[in-house]
């Protein structure tokens, strides 16, 4: 069976600053991860995806995401923190052979500070 | 396309009575999800569907809870009777079979209290 981890319920960073939300995985196989983002009252957005290739993977809203599969972490990352970056994230895994569902962390407070 | 429709957005009842959401998935998605978010558990998956079949309902609470999904367009999650630990929000997802991998798109959600 497939597992998220997202060791911090918050995180605090400055406006400009770099962010990073940790993610780490847990899955028996080759793993499809993905990061969501979710702002007050709303859904989840997709925001970036790893099925292959290059461990360095560019998202929606200059979000970026590293694969590592030594470590099983995928962390997000993005160089210049925005006060509007500030919501809930979550990082989720399914598996490489076919469409099964997403399994989901509990999830990333992120607060950006002006 | 309008993206996954969810209705009601807010449900307010009482308990021991019925409650049903219902969703509409994007139009050409063949998979189905049906999801829980509280704060003390998170997201967790109900029960999802291929081709309108539930593929596995193991994350299905109790009896006091099941889904239909009669045809490719329309999705429903009924709860009878209700109880307050079955307030949350609940979200609808749904994607497409893509061997690269496929996100799945959400519903803004239905937040439901039993009181």
């Amino acid at each position: 069976a497939q597992s998220v981890a997202q060791p911090e319920d918050q995180v605090n960073v400055a406006e400009g600053n770099p962010l990073t939300v940790k993610c780490t995985y847990s899955v028996s196989g080759n793993p499809y991860l993905f990061w969501y983002v979710q702002y007050p009252n709303r859904g989840l957005q997709f925001l970036l995806k790893y099925i292959t290739g290059d461990n360095l993977v560019k998202g929606s809203y200059g979000f970026e995401a590293e694969f590592n599969k030594s470590q099983t972490s995928f962390h997000l990352k993005k160089p210049s923190a925005l006060v509007s970056d500030s919501a809930l994230y979550f990082c989720a895994v399914s598996l490489l052979s076919g469409n099964t569902p997403l399994v989901f962390g509990k999830g990333t407070r992120l607060s950006v500070i002006a | 396309d309008a993206g996954v429709i969810q209705s009601p957005r807010h449900e307010v009842t009482e308990m021991g009575q019925e409650v049903t959401l219902r969703c509409k998935p994007i139009s050409g998605h063949d998979y189905l999800f049906w999801y829980r978010q509280t704060m003390m558990r998170g997201l967790e998956l109900l029960i999802y569907f291929n081709n309108n079949v539930p593929i596995d309902d193991s994350g299905m609470p109790e009896d006091r809870f099941s889904a239909k999904m009669p045809n490719a367009s329309f999705s429903t999650l009924k709860i009878q009777p209700s109880e307050p630990r079955d307030s949350a929000v609940y979200f609808c997802a749904s994607s497409f079979t893509n061997l690269l991998g496929s996100e799945a798109f959400f519903g803004q959600g239905t937040r439901l209290t039993v009181v």
